[in-house]
């Protein structure tokens, strides 16, 4: 099974900072990753897939990079709205894996 | 508007059995790949099953093959879960979620999920 660890668990920042977040995978998944943000009590909500791609609907200050096994998510300039819990996900091969997310708090 | 809404979550005893539903709505469903994806109390996402569009290719986590069975009736829109002789570490809020298709290729990312529904395993 590939596994996905992400870096930070945690994160305080401020409104307007810009934020990475990271995730490695265990072995390489060219480009199959997707990043979802979960806000507390909701269904989560997928903002970028094939590492780079904005989904439709999603702010561009949301972006992602990376392939093979490292990945990055940054948000350039932090909404009172992004804070959430993130994840990444790898879907290059079953079983399907999440990352175990990261926590963006406001500081 | 796609509407994915689960129901069948309760508690139910450790080895006891549980079948959750899903009822789709919104997009073609028999189209689509259909997964179960769970979240225990606090903790993150764990994928839990998958099936293809007609129902004959099933996929599973190792932590509930030959406990949980996964289906889907394309008459009536439907997805199910058979869970059985469950274990405490069951316990999670259950979503059901659609897979993600542009006009030429689909992922197994989820775009519409449902609201999700609760099973505890205990005593």
């Amino acid at each position: 099974d590939i596994q996905m660890t992400q870096s930070p668990s945690s994160l305080s920042a401020f409104v307007g900072d810009r934020v990475t977040i990271s995730c490695r995978a265990s072995q390489g998944v060219s480009r199959s990753v997707v990043w979802y943000q979960q806000k507390p009590d909701k269904a989560p909500k997928s903002l970028i897939y094939d590492a780079s791609t904005l989904q439709s609907g999603v702010p561009s200050r949301f972006s992602g990079s990376g392939s093979g096994t490292d990945f990055t998510l940054t948000i350039s300039s932090l909404q009172p709205e992004d804070f959430a819990t993130y994840y990444c996900q790898q879907y290059a091969s079953y079983p399907i894996t999440f990352g175990q997310g990261t926590r963006l708090e406001i500081k | 508007e796609v509407q994915l809404v689960e129901s069948g979550g309760g508690l139910v005893q450790p080895g006891g059995s549980l079948r959750l539903s899903c009822a789709a709505s919104g997009f073609i469903f028999s189209s689509y790949w259909m997964s179960w994806v769970r979240q225990a109390p606090g903790k993150g996402l764990e994928w839990v099953a998958s099936i293809n569009q007609d129902g004959s290719v099933k996929k599973y986590v190792d932590s509930v093959k030959g406990r949980v069975s996964i289906s889907r009736d394309n008459a009536k829109n439907s997805l199910d879960l058979q869970m059985n002789n469950l274990r405490a570490e069951d316990t999670a809020v259950y979503f059901c979620a659609k897979l993600y298709c542009t006009s030429t290729t689909c992922y197994t990312i989820y775009d519409y999920w449902g609201q999700g529904t609760l099973v505890t395993v205990s005593s």
